[in-house]
C-alpha cells in the first residue's frame, strides 16, 4: 500500500503570510494532484503534475513535484482568507492510475 | 451540467438497516469510484469502475456492494449498517482510469447508530 503523508496536518496564520505544505512518500507515483475541499463539500482538483522537477504555478499557488516524484509541495504566497480549507494530495502508482489520497493540511487563513 | 450528484445529502441509520447511496454524473465519464472520509484517514478508496457493466475493488470494500449498469449512475449500497461505516462518503467520476481530472459529487454525511 502506497501511503502520503501530508504536513503540518494543521496550520493556522495572518493574512497576507506565506506559507508551505508537504506531501512525502516513500513511493514513487507518476503522476500527483493537489486538492481543495471546503467543509461540507467534494474536494475540487487545483492541479496536477506529472514531470520530476516540475513547477506549475496557479496564481498564488505555486506546487512543486520532486525529482525523484516522491514528494510535492504547495506554496501560498500572501495568503488570503479565501485559500482557507482542506488541502490533500492524491497520487497515482507507475502502472497504477488508482489514486492515493495524504490525510490532508487543514489550512485557516486569520483575516 | 450538474456534474456529479449525490443523494441524500444526510442519512441516519440503526445498526444492521441496508440503504444506497446514489451518484450520478452527465459528463458522460467511463471511470466512477466511490470513497469514504474518516477523520486523519484522508480519502480511502471503495470501489469503482472503468465502464458500464465493470467493476472492481478498492482499498476498503467489506460491507459495501456495487453496481454500473448504466454509465451515468453508480450506486453503493449497504447491506446491514454497522457503526463503522458511520463516514463521509463521495463519488467521483473522470473520463478515463487514464485521464487526471477528476470531479468529485459533494458527499453523503451517513451516520450509523
Amino acid at each position: 500500500t502506497q501511503l502520503l503523508e501530508q504536513s503540518p496536518q494543521f496550520l493556522s496564520i495572518q493574512e497576507g503570510e506565506n506559507l508551505t505544505v508537504y506531501c512525502n512518500s516513500s513511493s514513487v507515483f507518476s503522476s500527483l494532484q493537489w486538492y481543495r475541499q471546503e467543509p461540507g463539500e467534494g474536494p475540487v482538483l487545483l492541479v496536477t503534475v506529472v514531470t520530476g522537477g516540475e513547477v506549475k504555478k496557479l496564481k498564488r499557488l505555486t506546487f512543486q513535484f520532486g525529482d525523484a516524484r516522491k514528494d510535492s509541495s504547495l506554496h501560498i504566497t500572501a495568503a488570503q482568507p479565501g485559500d482557507t480549507g482542506l488541502y490533500l494530495c492524491a497520487g497515482a502508482g507507475v502502472g497504477n492510475e488508482k489514486l492515493t489520497f495524504g490525510t490532508g493540511t487543514r489550512l485557516t487563513i486569520i483575516p | 451540467n450538474a456534474g456529479v450528484t449525490q443523494t441524500p445529502k444526510f442519512q441516519v441509520l440503526k445498526t444492521g438497516q441496508s440503504m444506497t447511496l446514489q451518484c450520478a454524473q452527465d459528463m458522460n465519464h467511463e471511470y466512477m469510484s466511490w470513497y469514504r472520509q474518516d477523520p486523519g484517514m484522508g480519502l480511502r478508496l471503495i470501489h469503482y469502475s472503468v465502464g458500464a457493466g465493470i467493476t472492481d475493488q478498492g482499498e476498503v470494500p467489506n460491507g459495501y456492494n456495487v453496481s454500473r449498469s448504466t454509465t451515468e449512475d453508480f450506486p453503493l449500497r449497504l447491506l446491514s449498517a454497522a457503526p463503522s461505516q458511520t463516514s463521509v462518503y463521495f463519488c467521483a467520476s473522470r473520463w478515463a482510469l487514464s485521464s487526471y481530472e477528476q470531479y468529485f459529487g459533494p458527499g453523503t454525511r451517513l451516520t450509523v447508530t
